[in-house]
C-alpha cells in the first residue's frame, strides 16, 4: 500500500521559534500533498494543498508567511511554522495523493506540536 | 457546495454488536469519490475505502461493508462482530470538482466495550 511518513512525531518549542515538519511519500510519488490542521476532538482542517515544483495553494484564513510550504521533490514536502506561539500548538497531518487510485489521500502519522 | 454529514457524533456498543456509521453528503458534482477513513488514538488516519459516483455496488471486506446508495445521498459503513480493536474515530469524506480537495465529516467516534 501506500505510505506516507512524517517527522518529527511530536515536538516541544519555545514561543517565537520556527519549527519544520516532513512529509514524505515512501513508496509513490506524490504531486500533490497536503497539509491539515486537527483540534480535539474535531475534523481535519485543510490548511494547504502542496504541489511540486511550485507554490502552495493556501485555504482562506490560513497565513502563508506563517506556515510555509516546500515541495521539492514528488517525495517530499515540507511545513514550517515560524515564529510559534502557543496558539500554534495542534496536531498537524500529512497526506499525498496518490494518482493510481484517482482521487485517494493516505495520510502520515501526525505531528503534535506544543509552543510553549 | 460540497458538504459532508456525519450525524452520529459518538457510539458505544459492546463486543460482537454490528454498528452501523451513518454518511450522508451534497454535492453537485456528477463524478466524485467517497472515502472512510479510521483514525485510531495513535491519530494516523488509516484509508479504509474509496467508492466512485459510478459505482453504487455494495463492497464488502471481512468484518466490514459499506453501501452507497446515490438515491439517498449515503455511503453508510457497518462493521459486523465489532471488537475492541475497531474503537477508533472514522470519517467520512467526499472528493469531487477539479482539486479533488477532500471534505470531510466531522467523525463518528465509535467506542467498543469488552
Amino acid at each position: 500500500g501506500a505510505v506516507v511518513s512524517q517527522h518529527p512525531s511530536w515536538v516541544i518549542c519555545k514561543s517565537g521559534t520556527s519549527v519544520k515538519i516532513e512529509c514524505r511519500s515512501l513508496d509513490f510519488q506524490a504531486t500533490t500533498m497536503f497539509w491539515y490542521r486537527q483540534f480535539p476532538k474535531q475534523s481535519l482542517m485543510l490548511m494547504a494543498t502542496s504541489n511540486e515544483g511550485s507554490k502552495a495553494t493556501y485555504e482562506q484564513g490560513v497565513e502563508k508567511d506563517k506556515f510555509l510550504i516546500n515541495h521539492a521533490s514528488l517525495t517530499l514536502s515540507t511545513l514550517t511554522v515560524t515564529s510559534a506561539h502557543p496558539e500554534d500548538s495542534s496536531f498537524y497531518i500529512c497526506s499525498a495523493r496518490d494518482g493510481r487510485l484517482e482521487g485517494t489521500q493516505y495520510f502520515g502519522p501526525g505531528t503534535r506540536l506544543t509552543v510553549l | 457546495a460540497q458538504k459532508v454529514t456525519q450525524a452520529q457524533t459518538e457510539i458505544s456498543v459492546v463486543e460482537k454488536e454490528d454498528v452501523t456509521l451513518d454518511c450522508v453528503y451534497e454535492t453537485r458534482d456528477t463524478t466524485y469519490y467517497l472515502f472512510w477513513y479510521k483514525q485510531p488514538p495513535s491519530g494516523e488516519l488509516v484509508f479504509l475505502i474509496r467508492r466512485n459516483s459510478f459505482d453504487e455496488q455494495n463492497e464488502i471486506s471481512g468484518r466490514y461493508s459499506w453501501n452507497f446508495q446515490k438515491s439517498t445521498s449515503s455511503f453508510n459503513f457497518t462493521i459486523t462482530a465489532s471488537q475492541v480493536v475497531d474503537s477508533a474515530v472514522y470519517f467520512c469524506a467526499l472528493a469531487g470538482g477539479a482539486t479533488n480537495k477532500l471534505i470531510f465529516g466531522t467523525g463518528t467516534l465509535l467506542a467498543v466495550q469488552p
